[in-house]
């Protein structure tokens, strides 16, 4: 069965240090990955996405993730964070042929100054 | 500018009420969806339509109910047979596999 695991429920990091967010999933088949970013009382933002081609993905505000098929893992990174990166970061997953979408159960990050 | 409008934002529920939240898209995406979201539990699937008149249960479709009569909207309906309603409630839309989904803002649904 299709599942996605966000092992770190919260992520404490000093602005402008480098962060990595872990996402796996699984899965038997061909997958669509997804990093969604979500303010409080606030909808999910798409900040980037895998659908096939280069395995390093870019996304908006300076996050990349690179999908990694031997170990079924989908990382974000940033290189520096800022305190506007503060908020909760959702991965997920979507296999071939279906219509539905799995999310981690999510990331919260919170970048002190 | 084209997007997701779910209304209210805050709704509260009196015991034996049923409730609607609104969600309407100008996106002209054919599939919207229905997601619950509780505290550290990530978001989980209510309802899901790909097409006008037709629905699909999610994952947790107990307690709820759904139409869709016309493509920009897709009301979630919830009962008074949902015991726990207290959520975030998110709608989301489509455009065609596998491309991502948009998020509305969302409706926080509390108990009086």
């Amino acid at each position: 069965a299709q599942s996605v695991t966000q092992l770190d429920s919260q992520v404490p990091v000093f602005e402008e240090a480098p962060v990595e967010l872990r996402c796996n999933y699984s899965s038997s088949v061909s997958v669509y990955l997804f990093w969604y970013v979500q303010y409080p009382n606030q909808g999910l933002q798409l900040l980037l996405k895998y659908l096939s081609g280069s395995t390093l993905v870019k996304g908006i505000n300076g996050f990349e993730a690179e999908f990694n098929k031997s170990q079924t893992s989908f990382h974000l990174r940033k290189p520096s964070v800022h305190i506007s990166d503060t908020a909760e970061y959702f991965c997920a997953v979507s296999e071939a042929g279906t219509y539905k979408y799995i999310f981690g159960t999510g990331t919260r990050l919170k970048v002190l100054a | 500018d084209g997007g997701i409008t779910q209304s209210p934002k805050y709704l509260f529920r009196k015991e034996g009420q049923n409730v609607t939240l609104s969600c309407e898209q100008n996106l002209n995406h054919d599939a919207m969806y229905w997601y619950r979201q509780d505290p550290g539990q990530g978001l989980r699937l209510i309802y899901y339509s790909q097409i006008v008149n037709d629905f699909q249960k999610g994952d947790i479709a107990e307690g709820y109910s759904v139409s869709r009569e016309k493509k920009e909207s897709f009301p979630l309906t919830v009962t008074s047979a949902q015991k726990n309603p207290t959520a975030f409630y998110l709608c989301a839309s489509r455009e065609a596999v596998p491309m991502p989904q948009h998020f509305g803002d969302g409706t926080r649904l509390s108990i009086l």
